[in-house]
């Protein structure tokens, strides 16, 4: 069964820190795995994808690294700001196209 | 502006009743999604279509229907059979080239309360 799991489910950190999300995936035939940023009440917006062959992308201080052969990603968020505060969702896709959500990470950045 | 728009962004309903969350593109996606979303719980698809006319279930289908009569618009009625309704539902949609799903675009959202 295609799963994803998120981790910390939950994460606090002071304004201008540095943080890690973690996303592990038994998604298979893997296409690409994509970060979302979801503020409270709203629609996801994507922050990044990658394929099979990329390790690593980066939007601004968003910067994703990908290894395919263990199947994990994971999120690091440079210099934190208070408009980060959000959840943050993994999602996986299959080459079939279904995609597989997390149930994210609900991140807080305290002043 | 090109875009995924929802109506209305709350929604109250009385049990028993039927509702029906609109969604409209104009990306000229041709897949279209509905999820559900539930506190502290990830996104949930409830249906999606591929073409026009065509739509497949997803894994929470049950008490509730969709239909595509036209490719923009992809509108999911809740129905009185959906036992627990109330929840954040968003539509999506993505281009689909060489048989491979794309990268999905979110609405804003319709947040249902069954009163």
């Amino acid at each position: 069964k295609n799963q994803v799991e998120q981790s910390p489910q939950s994460l606090i950190i002071l304004e201008g820190k540095n943080c890690t999300l973690q996303c592990n995936y038994t998604v298979s035939p893997f296409s690409n795995l994509r970060w979302y940023k979801q503020d409270t009440g709203r629609g996801p917006v994507s922050l990044t994808i990658m394929t099979f062959s990329e390790n690593t992308k980066s939007n601004g201080r968003y910067t994703a690294t990908l290894d395919a052969d263990t199947k994990q990603s994971s999120l690091h968020i440079t210099a934190s700001q208070l408009s980060d505060s959000a959840s943050y969702i993994c999602v996986v896709s299959a080459l079939a196209g279904k995609s597989t959500f997390g149930d994210g990470t609900t991140l807080t950045v305290k002043p | 502006d090109g875009g995924i728009t929802q109506s209305p962004k709350y929604l109250f309903r009385k049990e028993g009743q039927n509702v029906t969350l609109s969604c409209e593109q104009n990306l000229n996606h041709d897949a279209m999604y509905w999820y559900r979303q539930d506190p502290g719980q990830g996104l949930r698809l409830i249906y999606y279509s591929q073409i026009v006319n065509d739509f497949q279930k997803g894994d929470i289908a049950e008490g509730y229907s969709v239909s595509r009569e036209k490719k923009e618009s992809f509108p999911l009625t809740v129905t009185s059979a959906q036992k627990n309704p109330t929840a954040f539902y968003l539509c999506a949609s993505s281009m689909i080239s060489g048989g491979i799903y794309n990268e999905q675009f979110f609405g804003p959202g319709t947040r249902l309360t069954v009163l």
